[in-house]
């Protein structure tokens, strides 16, 4: 199956500093998912993306779907320490009911 | 509450042995998902059904079974014919009338020994 490219693969950063990441596809996509894991945990869903070109914000999360349709973008600011865990993309092809994973990006705060 | 129950969180397996995750749901949902997660990989699809008494095979099928008996229950059966069944298991359902969107259980880990 296919799979997104996500990048960064981890990322160290200080508490209050800004994030960004994302995801890119050699395919259309028609809806743009961003989720959250924590350790041991099933992901929860932070934002999610229907149009090109929408810009989509949940507090300090703010999410992109790409113009091109081929990629999303997910910046967290002024991060704080419950910010630590895995981030997911998602990606649902035109006609097709099943998502594309990402394979996360993984945000640890450094003390 | 309404969600979606895993069970067992946790499940050590002897080699040969076949075990059966259960994944329950109060959400109404229709669509019912199975996915597998191992260390720095995407999550892959297992099994999936839209409708009770229906279902197919995701990306990563092979040795692993399925059943929709009833619209809340959609347990995963990982058989002794799966080579490395020790993994992070998430079940998943989706509200194909409403955002469309997937909501997660919180997982299951099978380690075999």
């Amino acid at each position: 199956g296919q799979q997104l490219n996500q990048s960064p693969q981890s990322m160290f950063i200080q508490e209050g500093e800004d994030v960004s990441m994302n995801c890119t596809s050699s395919s259309i996509f028609n809806t743009w998912l961003w989720y959250k894991q924590d350790p041991g945990e099933g992901p929860v869903l932070l934002i999610a993306l229907y149009k090109a070109g929408e810009l989509t914000s949940n507090g300090r999360l703010t999410a992109q779907f790409g113009i091109t349709r081929k990629d999303s973008f997910l910046n967290i600011s002024a991060s704080i320490p419950s910010d630590v865990g895995i981030y997911f993309c998602a990606g649902r092809l035109f006609g097709n009911e099943k998502l594309t994973f990402g394979t996360g990006t993984r945000l640890t705060i450094i003390p | 509450d309404g969600g979606i129950t895993q069970s067992p969180k946790y499940l050590f397996r002897k080699e040969g042995q076949n075990v059966t995750l259960s994944c329950e749901q109060n959400l109404n949902h229709d669509a019912m998902y199975w996915y597998r997660q191992d260390p720095g990989q995407g999550l892959r699809l297992i099994y999936y059904s839209q409708i009770v008494n229906d279902f197919q095979k995701g990306d990563i099928a092979e040795g692993y079974s399925v059943s929709r008996e009833k619209k809340e229950s959609f347990p995963l059966t990982v058989t002794s014919a799966q080579k490395n069944p020790t993994a992070f298991y998430l079940c998943a359902t989706v509200d194909t009338s409403g955002a469309n969107v997937l909501t997660f259980g919180a997982g299951s880990r099978l380690t075999v020994l």
